[in-house]
């Protein structure tokens, strides 16, 4: 079945830093990719939509110049913390809509999560 | 606006009985719904979903769902629990993915906690 994969599943920053995490779709093209953040013990809150090739379409309430996201190709996605503070910490979580799903839904493939520790 | 309501934030069962996860939404339409299943420290992996027709959907790992319209709700159930179902279920509402509905509202999830 279609795999997403998250990279890295891990990552311990210093406050002020950048941190990068990418998101690849194996085997399938991704046009549109998902980006959540979730906190402990809580739901998925949706920060922005990856669209291939163009902007990124953000959420209500969140810093697209702190959540950087770019889509440069047909199976990556990438969102970049920018100066990332302890209040960054997270568990963030990408997803893409599943291939050959036919409901005109998106049924999404998920990806393992990448867990940010700013210190 | 759509919107997910799980409301049982922990559940616990004993290996071998039977679960069932509730919840309820609200959607202007003839909603998509989804049920996710989360280990932890992972992503979410599908258990199944409905759009359309049978109101009683099966899922992977023993997992069904049956669609209420009069009561909107979508519980999932099943009928003997497994140590291993021990995780965070997410149930999940949308619409037809070229609208705004399309990106899925989740709900707070429900916490699966099972006894030896």
């Amino acid at each position: 079945g279609a795999v997403v994969s998250q990279h890295p599943s891990w990552v311990i920053c210093k406050s002020g830093t950048s941190v990068k995490i990418e998101c690849r779709s194996l085997d399938f093209q991704a046009t549109t990719m998902f980006w959540y953040r979730q906190f402990p013990k809580q739901s998925l809150m949706l920060m922005a939509t990856s669209n291939e090739g163009s902007k990124a379409t953000y959420e209500q309430g969140v810093e697209k110049d702190k959540f950087l996201i770019n889509h440069a190709s047909l199976t990556l996605s990438t969102l970049t913390v920018t100066s990332a503070h302890p209040e960054d910490s997270s568990f963030y979580i990408c997803s893409a809509r599943s291939p050959g799903d036919t409901s005109g839904a998106n049924v999404l493939t998920f990806g393992a999560g990448s867990r940010l520790t700013v210190l | 606006a759509q919107s997910v309501t799980q409301p049982d934030i922990h559940i616990t069962v004993s290996e071998g009985a039977s679960l069932e996860l509730r919840c309820n939404y609200s959607y202007g339409a003839t909603p998509y719904l989804f049920w996710y299943v989360q280990s932890p420290g992972q992503g979410l992996q599908l258990l199944l979903k409905y759009f359309s027709g049978d109101t009683l959907v099966q899922g992977i790992k023993g997992f069904e769902a049956e669609f209420k319209r009069s009561q909107s709700s979508f519980n999932l159930r099943k009928p003997s629990v497994h140590w291993s179902d021990a995780a965070e279920y997410f149930c999940a509402v949308g619409g037809p993915h070229n609208t705004n509905a399309g990106k899925s509202t989740f709900g707070d999830g429900t916490t699966l906690t099972v006894k030896p």
